[in-house]
C-alpha cells in the first residue's frame, strides 16, 4: 500500500461526458502528480501541483483540468470525454523536493 | 528534453533464470535522479529504486541488483534467480533536478514474463 488512494477504481461512461477523478496524497506529502497510462502512449505526465499551486503541465489536454485543494487532495476533471481518453489514469504523491513519487493504484477509465 | 529508452519490449524466461532489463537515459542535467518502478498485472505502479547521478554505486537488494553507468548512461535492472511473481511490466524513470517540477518520464517499459 503507497499511502496515496484514488477513487474511483473504475469507470464507464460515455462519449461527451464529464467525470472527475479524486486523489489523496500520502500524509504530508505537498506535491501531487497525475500520469495517464495509454496502450499507445504510455505513462505521460498530465500535471503536478505543489500545496496548492500549479507547478508543472505536460501533455494535457485543454479538456482536462485539475486541482489541488487546501486538504491537499487532488480532482483531475476529464470533459467532453472521446474514445481516446480511455486509460489508466494514476495520481502519485512525492515526499520532499527530490524524493520518489509514489502511485496510487490509479482509476481506469473507459470511455463507451 | 529528457528521454529514456528501454529497447526491450518483452522478455520471457524461465522460472529461476536471471533477467536484465537494459535503460538509457539523456538528459543535459549534470544532477538528475533515476528510478525502476514496477507495474504487476494488478496495474498499481510499485517503486523499486532511486539512484542519484551523483552515486554510481550499485546495489544489490534480495534479489534484485542495479547496474548504473554514467560513462554509457545506463541504469540496468537485473532478476537473479526469476520466480512467477517476477511477472510484470518494468519502467525506467528518469527525473532532472530542474526546477520547478522534477516531474518524472518513464521509459515505454519492458514486459517481464516467467514461466514456471
Amino acid at each position: 500500500d503507497s499511502g496515496v488512494t484514488q477513487t474511483p477504481k473504475h469507470l464507464i461512461t460515455a462519449t461527451g461526458q464529464r467525470v472527475t477523478l479524486r486523489c489523496s496524497p500520502r500524509s504530508g506529502d505537498l506535491s501531487v502528480y497525475w500520469y495517464q497510462q495509454s496502450l499507445d502512449q504510455g505513462l505521460q505526465f498530465l500535471i503536478q501541483y505543489y500545496n496548492g499551486e500549479e507547478r508543472a503541465k505536460g501533455n494535457i489536454l485543454e479538456r482536462f483540468s485539475a486541482q489541488q485543494f487546501p486538504d491537499l487532495h487532488s480532482e483531475l476533471n476529464l470533459s467532453s470525454l472521446e474514445l481516446g481518453d480511455s486509460a489508466l489514469y494514476f495520481c502519485a504523491s512525492k515526499t520532499g523536493v527530490t524524493g520518489e513519487l509514489f502511485f496510487g493504484e490509479g482509476s481506469r477509465l473507459t470511455v463507451l | 528534453a529528457q528521454k529514456v529508452t528501454q529497447a526491450q519490449t518483452e522478455i520471457s524466461v524461465v522460472e529461476k533464470e536471471d533477467v536484465t532489463l537494459d535503460c538509457v537515459y539523456e538528459t543535459r542535467d549534470t544532477t538528475y535522479y533515476l528510478f525502476w518502478y514496477k507495474q504487476p498485472p494488478s496495474g498499481e505502479l510499485v517503486f523499486l529504486i532511486r539512484r542519484n547521478s551523483f552515486d554510481e554505486q550499485n546495489e544489490i537488494s534480495g534479489r534484485y541488483s542495479w547496474n548504473f553507468q554514467k560513462s554509457t548512461s545506463s541504469f540496468n535492472f537485473t532478476i537473479t534467480a526469476s520466480q512467477v511473481v517476477d511477472s510484470a511490466v518494468y519502467f525506467c524513470a528518469l527525473s532532472e533536478a530542474s526546477p520547478p517540477d522534477y516531474k518524472l518520464s518513464f521509459g515505454a517499459g519492458t514486459t517481464v514474463t516467467v514461466r514456471a
